[in-house]
């Protein structure tokens, strides 16, 4: 079993471009979150996906826009990139589970987006 | 709004040691509470998760507990040794779909 992977795992871009992270979720999980990790802190929920639907958002702006596949993988595009985007994007899966909330959820190993 | 809060955010103990790390929560309404390990520049590994019913879960050297009601959780560390230096984390699960994270604890073991 691979577990979650990301690609690619590191990333240099310059203010207001765009840029595609990509996660394959772990075998078996059909949800997907991404995570924003600035330096320090711990990670920020940005969103979740679900039978290729955003199921939940946190508080980021419409900049920020993902999409799933119908395998389940996911893809996180960040458009304007800002100076303060830079940080580990991770991405974590889980299984949906009717009445289970409480599922573990799986990290992949992040991807290093630095903005110049 | 949930927040969650870590204490110390950093700890340095010599080798064999015993520890504690804190993790506090502000609404009780929780699914489930989950400790990371988390080495620099890399991801998070799962340690411990607690369901909202549990009081505590146990692996190996490490122990954590569950205070709902005042909205405490606490990881202990036993005979810590140089390899469990890493930011530690915990998270509370809201709802079906959002996970609080806390700022992390950063642990140093001294050889």
């Amino acid at each position: 079993d691979a577990g979650v992977t990301q690609s690619p795992t590191h990333l240099i871009k310059t203010r207001g471009q765009q840029v595609t992270l990509r996660c394959s979720p772990k075998s078996g999980h059909d949800t997907v979150s991404w995570y924003q990790q600035a330096l320090g802190q711990g990670p920020q929920f940005i969103f979740q996906y679900y039978e290729e639907e955003e199921r939940q958002r946190g508080n980021f702006p419409d900049r920020f826009s993902g999409h799933q596949f119908p395998n389940y993988s996911s893809e996180l595009n960040v458009n304007a990139l800002l100076l303060g985007d830079s940080a580990l994007y991770l991405c974590a899966s889980s299984l949906a589970t009717s009445g289970g909330p409480g599922e573990t959820q799986y990290f992949g190993p992040g991807t290093r987006l630095l903005v110049l | 709004k949930q927040e969650v809060t870590q204490i110390p955010a950093a700890l340095s103990v010599p080798e064999g040691e015993n520890l504690v790390l804190n993790c506090s929560f502000t609404d009780s309404a929780i699914y489930n509470l989950q400790w990371f390990r988390q080495d620099p520049g890399k991801g998070l590994t799962s340690l411990l998760l607690i369901q909202s019913s549990q009081r505590e879960q146990t692996s190996g050297r490490l122990n954590a507990s569950l205070d709902k009601s005042s909205g405490r959780s606490t990881l202990y560390i036993a005979a810590s040794q140089p390899g469990d230096s890493a930011t530690y984390l915990c998270a509370v699960k809201t709802s079906y779909d959002k996970v609080i994270f806390g700022p992390g604890t950063s642990l140093s073991v001294i050889p």
